[in-house]
């Protein structure tokens, strides 16, 4: 399948600090990406949808100043947490839309495991 | 936005019997349906996917079954084995975005 990296794979900051988090896609073009965060033991949450050269759309009780999406090209999307607190400690995992011959697929990245202090 | 159900929240199974995780949708309009196998800090592995024009589909001792009418889709693990335990998600697109369950953490007793 095709494959989606992810970086850094973890980060430790401090409260109020921002964090960057990339996802790409290695061996593919995608024009939409999408954000999940997962807290532990729970299921992955959409964030947000992200579509090359176009804003992202959040879903509803995401806060997008907070959140700050960036899909420069065909091949990157970044997240941005600003003014990170505790309670964005998470972790999130990113994921990449394919077209198939027979339908779309998403591929995962390997996910950021986000701890602030 | 889809609704998802999955059930049950925790399997266990003697290793050999077969494990069935069943998940219910609400939007009639979505029309893929994956599944996912995620390991403890791992991302989840895309493991089988059924689109809707299909009722059923098979891959070795994993196969998912799809009832459009009754907006429900099951996965069936046979003859388990212990690397089988993880946390399975079905999830659910219509509009190219992926609306997961709630999960199924699936144990294998050897």
């Amino acid at each position: 399948g095709a494959v989606v990296s992810q970086h850094p794979s973890w980060v430790i900051c401090k409260s109020g600090t921002s964090v960057k988090i990339e996802c790409r896609s290695l061996d593919f073009q995608a024009t939409t990406m999408f954000w999940y965060r997962q807290f532990p033991k729970q299921s992955l949450m959409l964030m947000a949808t992200s579509n090359e050269g176009s804003k992202a759309t959040y879903e509803q009780g995401v806060e997008k100043d907070k959140f700050l999406i960036n899909h420069a090209s065909l091949t990157l999307s970044t997240l941005t947490v600003t003014s990170a607190h505790p309670e964005d400690s998470s972790f999130y995992i990113c994921s990449a839309h394919q077209l198939q011959g027979d339908g779309e697929t998403q591929y995962f990245g390997p996910g950021t495991r986000l701890l602030v202090l | 936005g889809e609704n998802v159900e999955q059930h049950p929240s925790t399997l266990s199974v003697q290793e050999g019997d077969s494990a069935v995780i069943k998940c219910t949708y609400s939007d009639s309009a979505s029309n893929y349906f994956p599944w996912y196998k995620q390991e403890l800090g791992k991302r989840p592995q895309l493991i089988i996917d059924i689109r809707s024009n299909v009722g059923e589909k098979k891959d070795q001792r994993i196969a998912v079954t799809l009832n459009k009418t009754a907006k429900h889709f099951s996965l069936h693990i046979t003859e388990t084995q212990p690397e089988d335990s993880a946390v399975y998600f079905c999830a659910v697109t219509g509009a190219n975005n992926l609306f997961f369950g709630t999960g199924t953490r699936l144990t294998v007793i050897p």
